[in-house]
């Protein structure tokens, strides 16, 4: 199974901060990288898919790059609703794997 | 709208068998590939399993493969999870999901807001 590594786990940041969150595969996956953003009690929600691609109607201060096994998700300028925990997912071949989540919080 | 409607969860004894099921609406549920994804109490998302758009497919993860069965009945528009011989560790929330793209698996664009799985004695 092809493993999924974020870091930072958790991050504190101030409104308007550039925040940068990294993913790594355990071998290469192409473009078949996901992003999803994770509030507590709510279901998550698809920000990011084929490493860079916007999903319609997220906002644009979200950006995705990389390919092969080195991901990032970059928010440009942190928002008070970006507090959440962000989560990689690999769709290159089954079993889906995810990274273990960055968890964004508001300084 | 696209709305997926999951229920059947609750607390059940170890080793014993529970039904999820998810019930699909604003979308033709029958062109889609479906999932279901599980977070643990204070852990992070879990991938579960997934189904064909038709039923032929199906995929599972190392953690539930053998106990749970996945399964669809595309005239009833729902999706199933057939969990067996349930342990402590299947303890979590889970989310049914459809996939955003009819043609290939990529990525998970609806999904629902879950269904507690208690598993204790």
């Amino acid at each position: 199974d092809i493993q999924m590594t974020q870091s930072p786990s958790s991050v504190s940041a101030s409104l308007g901060d550039r925040v940068t969150i990294t993913c790594r595969a355990s071998q290469g996956i192409s473009s078949s990288l996901v992003w999803y953003q994770k509030e507590p009690g709510k279901a998550p929600k698809l920000l990011i898919f084929a490493a860079s691609t916007l999903q319609s109607g997220v906002p644009l201060r979200f950006s995705g790059s990389g390919s092969g096994t080195d991901f990032t998700l970059t928010i440009s300028s942190l928002q008070p609703e970006d507090s959440a925990t962000y989560y990689c997912q690999q769709a290159n071949s089954f079993p889906w794997t995810f990274g273990q989540g960055t968890k964004v919080e508001i300084k | 709208q696209v709305q997926l409607v999951e229920s059947g969860g609750g607390v059940v004894q170890p080793g014993r068998p529970l039904r999820l099921s998810c019930a699909a609406s604003g979308f033709t549920f029958s062109s889609y590939g479906m999932h279901w994804v599980r977070q643990a109490p204070g852990k992070g998302l879990e991938w579960v399993a997934v189904i064909s758009y038709e039923g032929s497919a199906k995929h599972y993860a190392d953690s539930v493969k053998g106990r749970f069965t996945i399964s669809r009945d595309n005239s009833k528009n729902t999706l199933y999870l057939q969990m067996n011989s349930l342990r402590a560790e299947d303890t979590a929330v889970y989310y049914c999901a459809k996939e955003a793209n009819p043609r290939i698996s990529a990525a998970l664009d609806y999904w629902g807001q879950g269904t507690l799985v208690t598993v204790s004695s």
